[in-house]
């Protein structure tokens, strides 16, 4: 069981560029969360999906950033047009079910924007 | 919002000594975990308590619950230089346990 796996691990990107950043959650897991870290702070919750469905993105910004999770392939987090303000590192956790405690998180995605 | 504050900000430590970490939070829950994150590194999921208890034991590891205080502690028992990382509580909230509210992490420094 490989985990929960986070591409690309570092992604740099200039001002007004896309970032999206892929996770792959644990085999049989179909709950992905997005979360994002800024330097020296705790993690954030930004949004809850399952296959095909959001859940709840309570946390994500209300412009630039979107998530999807396919029937197929990785959960995608995508940002557009890019600020100094997104650099951070974005962690992806899966679990087998809802209300299941003891996320298992993937290394993460460093972005930063030059 | 609820947001979990963990206390010290930082720790340093000779090895074998213990560590205790607190970590207080807002609002009412059903359980309190602790994650661990090396640096550069993604989350590590250590051990969960629920809101129903009151201590809870894994190895070197002693995490303990006052819900009438908010608060948590996590103990390390006979640190090691390998223990050196940050540690973060992270709360659900009663009503909404879709999503983990994370503290601000206390830094670990164990020296050999």
């Amino acid at each position: 069981n490989a985990g929960v796996m986070q591409n690309p691990r570092h992604l740099v990107r200039r001002r007004g560029q896309e970032a999206r950043l892929r996770c792959s959650p644990m085999k049989g897991h179909s709950h992905v969360y997005w979360y994002r870290q800024l330097p020296e702070e705790g993690l954030k919750f930004m949004v809850y999906l399952q296959k095909e469905n959001i859940i709840d993105e309570s946390g994500m910004p209300k412009e630039r950033f979107s998530a999807e999770f396919p029937k197929e392939g990785p959960s995608i987090l995508r940002i557009q047009q890019v600020v100094r303000g997104d650099s951070a590192a974005y962690f992806c956790a899966s679990s087998p079910r809802r209300n299941h405690y003891g996320y298992t998180f993937g290394s993460g995605t460093r972005l930063t924007v030059v | 919002s609820q947001q979990g504050e963990e206390d010290p900000q930082a720790l340093s430590i000779q090895e074998g000594e213990n560590a205790t970490m607190n970590c207080s939070y807002k609002t009412s829950i059903n359980n309190l975990q602790w994650y661990r994150q090396n640096s550069g590194r993604g989350l590590v999921h250590l051990i969960l308590i629920r809101s129903n208890e009151r201590e809870k034991h894994s190895g070197r590891l002693r995490v303990t619950l006052d819900t009438s205080k908010k608060s948590s502690s996590l103990l390390i028992t006979a640190s090691r230089a390998a223990d050196t990382a940050s540690y973060f509580c992270a709360t659900d909230a009663e009503r909404d346990t879709d999503k983990l509210i994370f503290g601000t992490g206390t830094r670990l420094q164990v020296f050999p």
